[in-house]
């Protein structure tokens, strides 16, 4: 299986802050790599797939980057309903694996 | 508009099979470029991803769960159904169906999925 792993697991930042979070795959996914949001008390919410794409109606401080095994997430500034966990996740092959979570405090 | 509901029972003996159904809406289920997964969520930790099913019945599982999981689906009621055997207490937590995505098809095969939209989640307690 796949790893993944997420680093911090948690980090607490202020609004209009800028924030990375990075994931590491045990072995090269190429662009096979998802961004999810999950706030507390709703359903986790994609925000980019295939490492850079950011998907339809979320914002545009958020954005992705990388390729192989090294990416990360930014959220250029952050705002107060950006609080939750985040997940990446790869797709790169069976079984899909998610990372441990990023848990961001605002 | 596409949308994923969960439903199933809320508490399940130990030892007990666990049935949970999605039920879609707003896209078919014998479309290639989309498939279904099940991922869930113990109360406190992080989303682990249990199965998926894609159109043309190919069907993948969690390494940890593949010998007490099976997914199934009826494409004319627009359901998937998962299975989990032999439940126990750590498998109390909030399970999702989530619609699959393709980002591209080639061959009849298709990859690089993203998970969009989820349903609401349905919360299973393991308890005696």
């Amino acid at each position: 299986d796949i790893q993944m792993t997420q680093s911090p697991s948690s980090l607490s930042a202020s609004v209009g802050d800028r924030v990375s979070i990075t994931c590491r795959a045990s072995q090269s996914i190429s662009i096979h790599l998802n961004w999810y949001q999950h706030a507390p008390g709703k359903a986790p919410k994609i925000l980019i797939y295939a490492a850079s794409v950011l998907q339809t109606g979320v914002p545009s401080r958020f954005s992705g980057g990388g390729s192989g095994t090294d990416f990360t997430l930014t959220i250029s500034r952050l705002q107060p309903e950006d609080f939750g966990t985040y997940y990446c996740q790869q797709s790169h092959s069976s079984p899909l694996t998610f990372g441990q979570g990023t848990r961001l405090e605002i | 508009q596409v949308t994923l509901k969960e439903s199933g029972p809320v508490l399940v003996k130990p030892t007990e099979t666990l049935t949970l159904t999605c039920t879609v809406s707003g896209f078919s289920l014998n479309i290639t470029k989309f498939g279904v997964t099940w991922i869930r969520q113990p109360p406190g930790k992080a989303l682990e991803w249990l199965a998926h099913i894609f159109s043309n019945d190919e069907k993948s599982y969690s390494t940890s769960l593949k010998s007490r999981v099976t997914i199934s689906k009826d494409v004319s009621r627009g359901q998937v159904v998962l299975t989990m055997a032999n439940m126990g207490p750590v498998d109390t937590g909030t399970y999702y169906c989530a619609r699959m995505t393709a980002g591209y098809c080639s061959g009849g095969r298709c990859r690089m999925h993203w998970f969009d939209p989820w349903g609401p989640g349905t919360l299973v307690t393991v308890s005696s």
